[in-house]
This record gives C-alpha cells, structure tokens and sequence, in this order.
C-alpha cells in the first residue's frame, strides 16, 4: 500500500524559505518509472501542479514558479523535499504531495502553511 | 488546457454527468478524475483516455464511470451518495508539466 504523508512548518514569514518534506511508503523512488510530485491549494482555490521529481532524478517545475522552487529525494530515507524561496502571503495554502508519473494516483493528506509576517 | 463548470448539481439518488474539456492543440490527451470531498485532500477516481476506456483507482465504485468524446472528457456517477458532494478535479500532463483544471462542485440535492 503506497502512503505519502507531509511535513513542515505552519506558519512561514514573508521573504522566508519554506522546506516541505514528503514521507513515503509503499514504494521506491528509485527509476523513471516512478515519481513524487507537489500540488498545493489556496484556501478554496483549485489545485495547482508545483513540482516532479523521478526516480532518476529527472526534476519537472511549473513554469510559473520555477525559479522559486527546489525539489530533491533522499532514497534511503523515502523522502523528497520541496524548497520555495521568497513566499510571499500568496504562498498560502495546503501543500500535497502525490505519486505518479503522469496522474495522480495517491494522494498524501496535505499540509497547511501560512504566510504571515 | 482543462476547462470545467464551476458547480453543478444532481438528486440524491440520481446520476450526474461532469465535463472537463480540452483546449484545442490537446483534444487526445488522457485525462484523470480526482474528488475531494470537503475538509479532506483529494482522492484518485480514474484515467480516461481520448477512447473512452478508463482505468479507476482502488475502491472506487463501480457507480463510478468515465467516458469520451472529441475534446471531452466525462465523469458519470449514477445513483448519487450524499457523501458524493464534493470537488471534482480533472487533470492532464504533458511533457514537463501537468495541469489541473478550475474543478466543478457537485451539489447532492
């Protein structure tokens, strides 16, 4: 059974960086046929796509935030990290974590962050 | 790329049809149906590709069905739970990137 489950502070200041970790079971991120994603959602706002990380280490970003955004995987911990730098009060929302090359297949349960100076 | 109806609504009891439409340039692309029902993150219902055939994930429903046409593709749900009003997410990818549409907010009368 994959399971993803997010980590990471609440509450963040403007101007600050935010590290989100993802913490997962079930499989390996170890080929390209295997991959971690972040999406994040405003406060009833849609989904929006952030970042894609493969089991060879191949990185994806939304355009829009690309420049802002970091993701890495640790394979003997099950992890993988998103870094964003420079959040801004727009910045907030549940951060999710998924599985999936292409859909979505699994869904981890999300974290809530805050951007609040 | 992903266009859906902002809210919709069916009987308890009933079948609802959801929509989430291709832009022109990505009308054979396969698409994914997810719901999150309110308070709670989103779960994976379904792969739809440009045939029509669909895959569902784990556990869903066998009331729960998909299908195609053209640029469209359809999340069919027949005999309406309460606990089916939720969001309803379609997305896509392509190289690089993946996108979620607006979603459609299904009301259970």
């Amino acid at each position: 059974q994959i399971t993803l489950k997010e980590s990471g502070p609440t509450l963040v200041k403007p101007t600050q960086t935010l590290t989100l970790t993802c913490t997962f079971s079930g499989f390996s991120l170890s080929t390209n046929e295997v991959a971690v994603g972040w999406i994040r959602q405003p406060p009833g706002r849609a989904l929006e796509w952030l970042a894609l990380i493969y089991g060879d280490d191949e990185k994806r970003y939304s355009p829009s935030l690309k420049g802002r955004l970091s993701i890495s995987k640790d394979t003997s911990k099950n992890q993988v990290v998103l870094t964003m730098t420079n959040v801004d009060l727009v910045d907030t929302a549940t951060y999710f974590c998924a599985h999936g090359v292409n859909a979505v297949d699994v869904w981890g349960q999300g974290t809530t962050v805050s951007v609040s100076s | 790329v992903l266009t859906q109806s902002p809210s919709a609504s069916a009987s308890l009891g009933g079948s609802v049809k959801l929509t989430c439409t291709l832009s022109s340039g990505h009308r054979s692309y396969v698409i994914a149906w997810h719901q999150q029902q309110p308070e709670k993150g989103p779960r994976y219902l379904m792969t739809i590709n440009r045939d029509g055939s669909h895959t569902k994930g784990d556990g869903i429903p066998d009331r729960f069905s998909g299908s195609s046409s053209g640029a469209e593709r359809y999340l069919i749900i027949s005999s309406l739970q309460s606990e089916d009003e939720a969001d309803y997410f379609c997305q896509t990818w392509g190289p690089g990137i993946r996108v979620f549409g607006g979603g459609t907010k299904l009301t259970v009368l």
